[in-house]
Order: C-alpha cells, then sequence, then structure tokens
C-alpha cells in the first residue's frame, strides 16, 4: 500500500517567515495529494490541493509543488501570521476499487510566533 | 450548511461497555469513512464506505464495527471497548465517486475508555 511521509513534526517560525513542509510517497499510482488544516478542537479542513497533471498550484499566501519524478510534494506557507498556527496533514490518493483511498502523512505542528 | 455531524462530541466510558458514534453528512455523499488520530501517529482509517450497504476496512479496523443503512449515515461501533481505543476519532464524507476530491471532516469525537 501507499506510505506517506511528512517532515518536520514540528516547525516553529517568526510572524512574517515563510514555512516549508515537505511530504514524499512511495505509490507512483497516487495522483491527488490534498493538505489540510486542523485547529485545536476541529476536524481537518482543506486548505489546497494539487492533481498530479500540474506541477505546482498558488491561493494567495499558500502554495503546492509537485514532483512527480522525485515522488515529494510540499507546502509553502508565506508571510506568516499566527492565525496559521494549527497542524498540517498532507495525503497521497490513488485509485482503489472504484474509490479514491487517500493515505495520511503523520502531521506538522506548526508555530508562528507573534 | 454543508457539514458532518458527529455524536457525542466527548465520551468516557469504562471496559467493555457497548458503545456507538453517530455521523451525519448533508451533501449527498457516497463515500464516508472513519479515522482515529492519536499522537505522533497521525489519521489512520479504521473503515470507509463507497455507498449505501458497500463498506471495507481500512488500516486499523479490529475492534471496529460500521454501517451504511443509509446514504447520509455511518455509524461507528465499538462491541466491546478497550483502553487501546481511547483516541480521537472524526468521520468524514467525500463526493464525486472516483472524482479526485478532498474530504469533509467533523469536529471529532474524543473517546476515554477506562
Amino acid at each position: 500500500g501507499e506510505n506517506v511521509e511528512q517532515h518536520p513534526s514540528t516547525l516553529s517560525v517568526q510572524e512574517g517567515d515563510s514555512a516549508v513542509i515537505k511530504c514524499t510517497y512511495s505509490d507512483s499510482a497516487s495522483n491527488y495529494f490534498p493538505w489540510y488544516k486542523q485547529e485545536l478542537g476541529k476536524g481537518p479542513q482543506l486548505i489546497i490541493d494539487i492533481r498530479s497533471n500540474v506541477g505546482e498550484k498558488k491561493d494567495q499566501r499558500i502554495a503546492v509543488t509537485l514532483n512527480k519524478t522525485a515522488k515529494h510534494f510540499s507546502l509553502h506557507i508565506t508571510e506568516t501570521q499566527p492565525e496559521d498556527s494549527a497542524v498540517y496533514f498532507c495525503a497521497a490518493s490513488m485509485k482503489s476499487g472504484g474509490s479514491y483511498i487517500p493515505t495520511f502523512g503523520r502531521g506538522t505542528s506548526l508555530i508562528v510566533h507573534p | 450548511e454543508a457539514q458532518v455531524t458527529q455524536n457525542p462530541r466527548y465520551l468516557i466510558t469504562v471496559t467493555g461497555k457497548k458503545l456507538t458514534v453517530t455521523c451525519s453528512q448533508n451533501m449527498n455523499h457516497e463515500y464516508m469513512s472513519w479515522y482515529r488520530q492519536d499522537p505522533g501517529l497521525g489519521l489512520r482509517q479504521i473503515y470507509y464506505s463507497m455507498n449505501v450497504e458497500v463498506t471495507d476496512k481500512g488500516d486499523v479496523p479490529e475492534g471496529y464495527k460500521v454501517s451504511r443503512k443509509e446514504k447520509r449515515n455511518f455509524p461507528l461501533i465499538l462491541e466491546s471497548p478497550s483502553p487501546n481505543q481511547t483516541s480521537l476519532y472524526f468521520c468524514a464524507s467525500r463526493g464525486g465517486g472516483t472524482a479526485r476530491q478532498p474530504q469533509h471532516f467533523g469536529d471529532g469525537t474524543r473517546l476515554s475508555i477506562l
């Protein structure tokens, strides 16, 4: 099955700095890569996703890059703000038995210091 | 408002006492799933369902049961809970059938089994 590694497990930055979270996956059949943000006491919420026919996608301060050859993808947050503090999960999905089944990374706790 | 609703949000119970965590979604989604979240282990899938009366095991199904009699509901059943099932549980749903779509998560159920 698919295996997703996510690094770092904890990331501490100063407000205004950039933050980068990296994930690698093992199965080249994976072709959908969502990123989720989990705030305290809440469930994960999608913040951005990328499909394997695209190398990069941006949405305001967040961007995701995908390198299919190397089987890794990254989340980039620029001009971080205290409200970006949360746990972030990457996931890799591949088609299995008629549906897309995601495998999640173990999460990165991002702390943005004011 | 589109949402996934889990109940209860918190539960403390004792070993061996059967319990059910309910999950309901109002988005007419075909796909629903259950995850448990443990520190350092991220999100691990327990069971998933691709449609009514269709369920399948995820990565950690031991000790759990599910049913999908209606499209909107996907309850998680612990027939004989044990302390190692103390965890934070999330229900999620996704539309689109075979499409590459993100999941919508509930706000979680924190179970403590003594």
